[in-house]
Parts: structure tokens; sequence; C-alpha cells
């Protein structure tokens, strides 16, 4: 089983250019998130899907927009991505439910200038 | 506001010797407590977790205390390995939200 797997690992883009990170699970779980994460902030909750179908708003979900396009897919779109938006993206996956452990993807690393 | 804060940044401690790692919140609707490690560029991994019901859960050389009166938890690592060296989150969540609220880590170097 590969997990949680994410591409693209490394990605630079300029200022108002769009792009989409991809994340996959192999572990049939109903939940899965985006967080971002910025030095001294821990990580923080962009969008989740509680199932497929659904999704909400986390803690910071301006200039993002996400799909969750089956149970396995879960993307997350910067549509006109700003310097602000330079940071660390981790999906994860869970049984559905708060009292599930998260499991982690190996991030993509975002620069934009 | 940060609702969950690790106000430790960085913890050395001797192998062998116990590393403590604490985490405080604010929330008390809060009723689900869990801790990651991180290693640089990979995931953040789960350890283990602890509901608001219990004070104390143990796996192996990882015990997480719960102080609900305090909003403490602590996590004790015995004991200390090198390998255990990483950055440690604790989060925390209110059931039905969905919403895990991370604190922003510790990183612990255990001196070989």
């Amino acid at each position: 089983n590969a997990g949680v797997t994410q591409t693209p690992k490394f990605q630079v883009l300029k200022t108002g250019q769009s792009m989409t990170l991809q994340c996959a699970q192999d572990m049939n779980h109903n939940s899965m998130y985006w967080y971002r994460q910025d030095p001294g902030m821990g990580l923080r909750l962009i969008y989740y899907s509680a199932s497929e179908g659904t999704t909400d708003k986390g803690e910071v979900p301006n200039g993002y927009n996400v799909s969750r396009l089956n149970k396995r897919e879960f993307s997350l779109r910067l549509e006109s991505a700003a310097p602000s938006q330079t940071s660390v993206y981790f999906c994860a996956s869970s049984e559905m439910g708060e009292t599930y452990e998260q499991y982690f993807g190996p991030g993509t690393r975002l620069t934009v200038t | 506001d940060q609702q969950v804060k690790q106000n430790s940044p960085s913890l050395s401690v001797q192998e062998g010797r116990i590393s403590i790692l604490n985490c405080d919140y604010t929330n008390s609707m809060f009723d689900y407590f869990l801790w990651y490690k991180k290693y640089p560029a990979e995931g953040p991994t789960f350890l283990i977790s602890i509901s608001s019901i219990k004070d104390k859960n143990e796996d192996g050389r990882f015990t997480v205390f719960l102080n609900k009166s305090a909003k403490h938890l602590s996590l004790h690592i015995v004991p200390s390995q090198p390998g255990d060296s990483a950055v440690y989150f604790c989060a925390a969540s209110v059931s039905g939200t969905y919403k895990y609220i991370f604190g922003t880590g510790t990183r612990l170097k255990v001196l070989a």
C-alpha cells in the first residue's frame, strides 16, 4: 500500500498563476484533509472532506478551492497564487470521525514568487 | 487566537533519559487529543492519542497524560533514543467538527 500520495513534491509559481495539488489514498478512508505548514504556525487546516461528496472550509480556506473527485482523490486548487501561499502543503486521510488518527502524505513544497 | 499551544519550541535530552513534551489548550470543548511525530521532508506520523474520558494512555515507550482541569497534556518518552529526534505536534479536536487543531510543534533532540 502506498498510503497517501501527493503530486508534485515541489513547485515554483509566479504570482497570479494557477495550479492544482493532487492527493490520493489507497486505505479506503472516508475523510480527507488539506493542511498547510508554515514556520512557527504548526499545521493549519485549509479544507476537509468528511466523506465522498462533501467538502467544508477549515481555518484558512481563502484563496483555495477543493474537489473530492471520488473516495480516493482530493485535490487542492490555487486559482491565482500569491506569495502568502508559499508553504508546505500536506494531504491527510482518516476513517470517518475525529477519533481516528490521520495519515499524512509526504507534502508539496510550494514557492510563489 | 492559538487554541493549542506548545510553548517550548525545542528540547534537548540525553539518550536513555525521559523526554517530556507539553501542550496546553484553551477550548474546553476539545475531547480528543493526538500526538504526531514529524521528520524533515516527511509528513507527520501518528504516535499516540487520548480521549477526554481518560487521563493516561500508554503505548510502549510513549505515555500521554491528560489533565482536563489544567487543560494540559504531556507526552513522556522513556527511554529516549536518538531516533526520537524529530518535531512533535499535539493536536485536539471536538467531536462532530472534523477539525483537528494543531500546536506549533516542539523540536526534540536526543543526544547520544
